[in-house]
C-alpha cells in the first residue's frame, strides 16, 4: 500500500522561493502523482500532475511561479516569488489498486 | 468551463442516513471517473469512493458497507449515499473529476458540502 509522507509545515518570505516534498514509501518510487493547494477556508484546488521523471503539467490558470520536479521517491513542488494568497495548504495525491491516497498536507506560510 | 456543485449536506443523527449529489457540467460526464473526498474539521484530505464512467466502484476501508457511490449519466448527477453515519463521518464532502488517461488523480474539484453527524 502506498503511502505519502508531507512535511506538517513549512515557511517562507515574501518574494522567496520555497520547495516543498511529498515522498513516496518503499517500493513506490516510480508513482506518479499531483499537487493540490487549499487556501484558507476554501475548497482545494488542482496545480499539476507530476511524473517521476520530473515532466510535469499544470492545470488551468495555475501561475508559472509553481513548477513540480522529481527525484528518486521524492517529488517536489517548487513555488518562487512567493506571494501572500500562496499561504495555504499543499496536499500531494497519489493512486494504487483500487484506492487512491493522500498525503497528510503541508501548511506554507509565507512570511 | 468545468463545474462540480455539491448539495445534500446537513446535520444528521448517528446511525441515520444522508444522500448527497453533485450536479456536473462543462465536460463528457459519462466518459470520467468521478470521487469523493472529505475533510473531516481540521484535518487533512481522505478519499472516500470512486466511480467509473462504467460504473464500477471502488471505496476506502473506513466507509465500505456503509456508502453507496452511483451516477445518472442521463442527469449528468453523481451521489454518495451514506448510511450507518458515525460520529467521525463528520466533514465537508468533495465531489472531484480524475484526470483520465490512466491518470487516477484529482483534475476539478467541487466547493464541498458539510455533513454533521451529532445527536
Amino acid at each position: 500500500q502506498v503511502v505519502l509522507t508531507q512535511s506538517p509545515s513549512a515557511s517562507a518570505s515574501l518574494g522567496a522561493s520555497v520547495k516543498l516534498t511529498c515522498t513516496l514509501s518503499s517500493g513506490h518510487s516510480n508513482y506518479a502523482i499531483a499537487w493540490h493547494q487549499q487556501q484558507p477556508e476554501k475548497g482545494p484546488r488542482y496545480l499539476m500532475k507530476l511524473n517521476s521523471d520530473g515532466s510535469h503539467s499544470k492545470g488551468d490558470g495555475i501561475p508559472d511561479r509553481f513548477s513540480g520536479s522529481s527525484s528518486g521517491a521524492e517529488r517536489y513542488l517548487t513555488i518562487s516569488s512567493l506571494q501572500s494568497e500562496d499561504e495555504a495548504d499543499y496536499y500531494c495525491q497519489t493512486w494504487s489498486t483500487d484506492i487512491r491516497v493522500f498525503g497528510g498536507g503541508t501548511k506554507l506560510t509565507v512570511l | 468551463e468545468v463545474q462540480l456543485v455539491e448539495s445534500g449536506g446537513g446535520l444528521v443523527q448517528p446511525g441515520g442516513s444522508l444522500r448527497l449529489s453533485c450536479a456536473a457540467s462543462g465536460f463528457t460526464f459519462s466518459t470520467y471517473t468521478m470521487t469523493w473526498v472529505r475533510q473531516a474539521p481540521g484535518k487533512g484530505l481522505e478519499w472516500v469512493s470512486a466511480i467509473t464512467g462504467g460504473g464500477r466502484t471502488y471505496y476506502a476501508d473506513s466507509v465500505k458497507g456503509r456508502f453507496t457511490v452511483s451516477r445518472d449519466s442521463s442527469k449528468n448527477t453523481l451521489y454518495l449515499q451514506m448510511s450507518s453515519l458515525r460520529a467521525e463521518d463528520t466533514a465537508v464532502y468533495y465531489c472531484a473529476r480524475e484526470y483520465g488517461s490512466g491518470w487516477y488523480i484529482v483534475d476539478h474539484w467541487g466547493q464541498g458540502t458539510l455533513v454533521t453527524v451529532s445527536s
